[in-house]
């Protein structure tokens, strides 16, 4: 399973641009890379998913260098309602019962400040 | 309604107590996860089930079992309850992933607080 690693915590101020990175150097060939959102006392929730160049939603953006040893979250223009830990996964999404398994690691904590 | 309802929120134990934590969904997915979190720690796979017949162990399965009685509900259960098991307990549920046409994403239940004394 390749390990993740991220910055433990992050802070910004309201309106900024976040960028989390996550480094994964022993991505596999069938990994994506996925990330989730945790308000405290709540279950994570999915932002965004890719594999490989930029992925943007309505909530952020991903970008995947090629060689895809590393990933960076971008959260535009944040507010204090984005103040969660962030989590980044990568696993193998078309495995089969068996072999299929998320690992969620420390996360980094985002605190956005007024 | 949640999607993915976990029971009890709540519970306050004594060690060596047996307990169990049960968990529906209405999503209609095929698999199912526990996961254990602790203060200041991520999430550890305790076990998931991709479907009723499949049970697989995750990291940390000592001192945890777990029942799929049907496609939309996962129990888990903890035999003989200790201190070190106090924490927030979360069942998730996906889908297929890619090999289905999606994500695979993750959805989870809103989570039970266990403390065992």
């Amino acid at each position: 399973l390749a390990k993740t690693t991220q910055p433990i915590s992050m802070d910004s101020y309201e309106g900024q641009e976040v960028n989390i990175t996550c480094s994964h150097n022993n991505i596999a060939t069938n990994d994506y890379i996925t990330w989730y959102q945790q308000f405290p006392s709540q279950g994570p929730r999915f932002i965004i998913q890719g594999y490989k160049t930029k992925v943007t939603n309505e909530v952020a953006s991903l970008f995947i260098p090629a060689d895809r040893k590393s990933s960076t979250l971008s959260l535009p223009r944040v507010s204090l309602s984005d103040t969660a830990v962030y989590y980044c996964l990568v696993g193998d999404m078309y495995s089969g019962a068996g072999s299929y398994q998320l690992t969620f690691g420390k996360g980094t904590k985002l605190s956005v400040i007024p | 309604d949640a999607d993915v309802t976990q029971t009890p929120r709540n519970r306050i134990t004594k060690t060596g107590k047996r307990i169990m934590l049960e968990c529906s969904q209405t999503k209609g997915h095929d698999r199912m996860y526990w996961y254990r979190q602790d203060p200041g720690l991520g999430l550890r796979l305790i076990y998931y089930s991709f479907d009723v017949k499949d049970i697989n162990k995750g990291e940390i399965s000592d001192g945890y079992s777990v029942s799929r009685q049907a496609q939309a509900k996962f129990s888990l259960s903890l035999e003989s309850a200790i201190p070190n098991q106090t924490a927030l307990y979360f069942c998730a549920t996906s889908d297929k992933g890619l090999a289905g046409g999606s994500t695979g994403e993750l959805f989870f239940g809103e989570g039970s607080r266990l403390t065992v004394l």
